[in-house]
């Protein structure tokens, strides 16, 4: 089975802080995403990445920066954590250079709580 | 922008009966897919429809895909408490790498 693993399930972080969410894929997928989700607005996509060292902004990628070094790994960065950053973070991954005819993965989430 | 919409935002049903949510999208599209979501975990894949499919059935799912109108349903039957979650479509861009989901539909299943 494919296995999205996302590095914390709650995270509480000070306001200010930099902040590093981690996500891993374990099948080689080129494809990882990252989406945040709010109470009404469903999932809304941050960044997203088709190969190593290559990252698109999604629709919200204010406040936000993403790393891929490795294939496998996909970091989403709050260089400067805010109260409005405080919502369930989704990491997504799949398999094909396009996105034709496969399903995404999805880890946990991260439900992260800036105070 | 949100490429999909769902709708309604929230349905409770009693157990047994029909469910039906709706998806609109805005651009073209290679498929549509629906998630769903148990509360406070990660989305978990149900069925996948390529547009030049019109409909797909999957256990007691079905989706239907209109094109020409945008929009996809979902119709669960028989449903069970179990089937007690939110459910998301998601389309992909043509133009780009990108996953795009709605807003979801929340569905209650009373037992």
């Amino acid at each position: 089975d494919v296995k999205v693993t996302q590095s914390s399930r709650y995270l509480v972080k000070r306001t200010g802080e930099k902040v590093f969410l981690e996500c891993v894929q374990d099948m080689d997928h080129e494809n990882m995403f990252w989406y945040r989700q709010d109470p009404g607005l469903g999932l809304r996509l941050i960044y997203f990445s088709y190969d190593v060292k290559m990252k698109e902004k999604g629709d919200i990628p204010e406040g936000y920066s993403v790393s891929r070094e490795k294939k496998e790994r996909f970091s989403l960065i709050l260089e400067s954590a805010s109260t409005n950053q405080t919502s369930m973070y989704l990491c997504a991954s799949i398999s094909p250079p396009r996105l034709l005819n496969t399903e995404a993965f999805f880890g946990q989430g991260t439900r992260l709580t800036v105070v | 922008s949100q490429q999909g919409e769902e709708d309604p935002q929230a349905l409770s049903i009693q157990e047994g009966e029909n469910a039906t949510m709706n998806c609109s999208y805005k651009t073209s599209i290679n498929n549509l897919q629906w998630y769903r979501q148990n509360s406070g975990r990660g989305l978990v894949h149900l069925i996948l429809i390529r547009s030049n499919e019109r409909e797909k059935h999957s256990g007691r799912l079905r989706v239907t895909l209109d094109t020409s109108k945008k929009s996809s349903s979902l119709l669960i039957t028989a449903s069970r408490a179990a089937d007690t979650a939110s459910y998301f479509c998601a389309t992909d861009d043509r133009s780009s790498y990108k996953l795009i989901f709605g807003s979801g539909t929340r569905l209650l299943v009373r037992p």
